[in-house]
């Protein structure tokens, strides 16, 4: 089975600042990953993917994770975040052959002024 | 469009109440699922719909009820629920090719509360 972990479940940072959110994966085969947006009462977005190929990898809104298969690691960058960035983050997994996410415990992004 | 739309929003309702949340996406996914979040949790999945067969059931108690009438709608019947169900439904959609490079795309959730 596979698993995920969030090491953070709450990260403030003040506006333009950068950010890391961190996001470790724990899986006997190989693993799809996915870090999806969650703003206060609404449903999950998509950032960004990593299928295959290129290990960094871009998503929306000026994201940006990159997948290290030796760390087993997937964690989410931004050089410059903005107040409106303020929203829980879910890094997930799936593995070949299953259609369903493992989502880790979420990480909260505080973006203050 | 990548749009999955439910309804209602919110629903308040009383444990000996029956009623139903309702999901429907026009991207011609064939997956549909059912999930429940807590507050400051992620979503549990709760079932797994594929071409309109329900494919998993995460031993989700009787007084939830899916029900996928095409492959574009998929509905949740909620009977004699508890306080404990309250919380933020959501359901999703993704293509169903089976190797797990799928993307769900997200409805906007209905708030549920149990009096």
């Amino acid at each position: 089975a596979q698993s995920v972990t969030q090491l953070d479940s709450q990260v403030p940072v003040f506006e333009e600042a950068p950010v890391e959110l961190r996001c470790n994966y724990s899986s006997s085969v190989s693993v799809y990953l996915f870090w999806y947006v969650q703003y206060p009462n609404q449903g999950l977005q998509l950032l960004l993917k990593y299928l295959s190929g290129s290990t960094l990898v871009k998503g929306i809104n000026g994201f940006e994770a990159e997948f290290n298969k030796s760390q087993t690691s997937f964690h989410l960058r931004k050089p410059s975040v903005h107040i409106s960035d303020t929203a829980e983050y879910f890094c997930a997994v799936s593995v070949s052959g299953y259609s369903t996410l493992t989502f880790g415990k979420g990480t909260m992004l505080l973006v203050s002024p | 469009d990548t749009e999955v739309t439910q309804t209602p929003k919110h629903l308040v309702m009383g444990m000996t109440n029956k009623k139903s949340l309702k999901c429907e996406q026009h991207m011609g996914h064939r997956a549909m699922y059912w999930y429940k979040q807590k507050a400051k949790k992620p979503p549990e999945l709760m079932f797994v719909y594929s071409y309109e067969k329900l494919s998993i059931n995460e031993s989700v108690p009787s007084r939830f009820s899916p029900e996928c009438p095409n492959s574009s709608l998929l509905n949740l019947h909620l009977h004699a629920l508890q306080p404990e169900d309250s919380a933020l439904y959501l359901c999703a959609s993704s293509q169903y090719s089976g190797s797990g490079t799928d993307t769900q795309y997200f409805g906007p959730g209905t708030r549920l509360t149990v009096l």
